[in-house]
């Protein structure tokens, strides 16, 4: 049981390029989300989904796109990397989307943009 | 508009004393509060949680209490273990706005041997 995959676990871009972070979860989770954690700042919200087909946006969605056409993927796009987007970033998945058993976080994937 | 903080950045405690994190909140309508712990290069680990009905949960060394008139919660670790060492993070949600996790900045907890 691989839990919640994210993949590249390291990358590095110029301004102005594009990418795609990638995560996928094998415990049929119907609730995914996208975080970055930032010094002394937690993690924050970039966008969520509660299931195939629905998303939306969390605390600091500029910059960033999603789609969610499987339960299992969740791929995060940065459509123009920016310096401000150096950061470590974090997918997550849940049951049941509330506080019982939380959700269970990949192990991160480290961007940094120059 | 911080809706939780964690306001001590760091805290250090002996081996096998109580280590006793805090966490406060802005918002009455949060449903659940959560506790996570995070190494170094790894991701955010579920730790624990409380509903907003209730004032205590407790898992082994773990212990959660809500005070919900001081919008306050706090994790106790008894006793502490120098595998204890990490960042802990305190998180709430809300039903209403789809269960999205709101963290605080965390806590980074030292426990000396």
């Amino acid at each position: 049981n691989a839990g919640v995959t994210q993949t590249p676990k390291f990358q590095v871009l110029k301004t102005g390029q594009s990418m795609t972070l990638q995560c996928a979860q094998d415990m049929n989770h119907e609730y995914m989300s996208w975080y970055r954690q930032d010094p002394g700042m937690g993690l924050r919200l970039i966008h969520y989904s509660v299931g195939a087909g629905i998303t939306d946006q969390g605390e600091v969605p500029n910059g960033y796109n999603v789609s969610r056409s499987t339960t299992e993927d969740f791929p995060l796009r940065l459509l123009s990397a920016a310096p401000s987007q150096t950061s470590v970033y974090f997918c997550a998945s849940s049951y049941t989307g509330t506080g019982v058993g939380g959700y269970t976080f990949g192990s991160g994937t480290r961007l940094t943009v120059v | 508009d911080q809706q939780v903080k964690q306001n001590s950045p760091s805290l250090s405690v002996q081996e096998g004393r109580i280590s006793i994190l805090n966490c406060d909140y802005t918002n009455s309508m949060f449903d659940y509060f959560l506790w996570y712990k995070k190494y170094p290069a790894e991701g955010p680990t579920f730790l624990i949680s409380i509903s907003s009905i209730k004032d205590k949960n407790e898992d082994g060394r773990f212990t959660v209490f809500l005070n919900k008139s001081a919008k306050h919660l706090s994790l106790h670790i008894v006793p502490s273990q120098p595998g204890d060492s990490a960042v802990y993070f305190c998180a709430a949600q809300q039903r209403e706005y789809g269960n999205k996790l709101v963290f605080g900045a965390g806590t980074i907890l030292r426990v000396k041997s």
